[in-house]
């Protein structure tokens, strides 16, 4: 496996379900991001880390519990979601969180909310 | 506050014919911008990007982009489009460690 992989690539849970997203990034980063995406909305950030140190929580609500136990693997763990947080979730990783870094984006879980 | 304006949501074009992508940006301090392109069923990948230096930026895929300080743009070109270039573009901004992305533009190339 190369670049930044995601799975599953679909998800549909139910409003109780407990479910968790998994990324993996085989390019030897140290940081690593979940993004939301919705439609006709620009991606959201949600959580940032690096060198396995949360550094960026973007007022994201407490159903989404992210857990990063290395700097190759990102996890996001979702409870009790609601159908407006049905999207594509996407992971990204780059060498650094400097601004000026090249992020590299895997293909991202569809969740639906049911 | 940081923000970013793609001001075309859909661009339909024929191939082989020019497109511009118009992307602009607010901010009261320096930033880097990227345009970034999401295939369908992909993830996003980079196209370009501006540091510093010279403002025309050329990336992969025959795309350019140039950055214009005093109209606070970055507008995406390219001479001579393909279908293989219909999917979703996105502008961002990173004026410090993470990116603001606008809200994508769907070009759609027609044979």
């Amino acid at each position: 496996e190369t670049g930044v992989t995601q799975t599953p690539r679909h998800l549909v849970m139910g409003m109780t379900n407990k479910k968790s997203l998994k990324c993996e990034q085989h390019l030897g980063h140290n940081a690593m991001y979940w993004y939301k995406q919705s439609a006709k909305k620009p991606l959201e950030l949600m959580f940032v880390y690096n060198f396995k140190e949360q550094t960026e929580n973007n007022s994201v609500p407490s159903r989404f519990s992210p857990e990063c136990p290395n700097s190759s693997h990102l996890f996001l763990h979702l409870h009790t979601l609601q159908p407006e947080d049905s999207a594509l979730y996407l992971c990204a990783s780059s060498q650094a969180s400097g601004g000026a870094t090249e992020q590299y984006f895997g293909p991202g879980t569809r969740l639906t909310v049911t | 506050a940081q923000s970013v304006t793609q001001l075309d949501s859909q661009v339909p074009v024929f191939e082989e014919a020019p497109v511009e992508l118009r992307c602009n940006y607010s901010s009261s301090v320096s930033v880097y911008l990227f345009w970034y392109v999401q295939y369908p069923n992909q993830g996003l990948q980079l196209l370009l990007k501006y540091l510093s230096g010279s403002t025309l930026v050329k990336g992969i895929n025959g795309f350019e982009a140039e950055f214009n300080k005093s109209q606070t743009s970055f507008h995406l070109r390219k001479p001579s489009v393909h279908i293989s270039d219909t999917a979703e573009y996105f502008c961002a901004v990173s004026p410090t460690d993470k990116l603001i992305f606008g809200t994508g533009t769907r070009l759609q190339v027609f044979p």
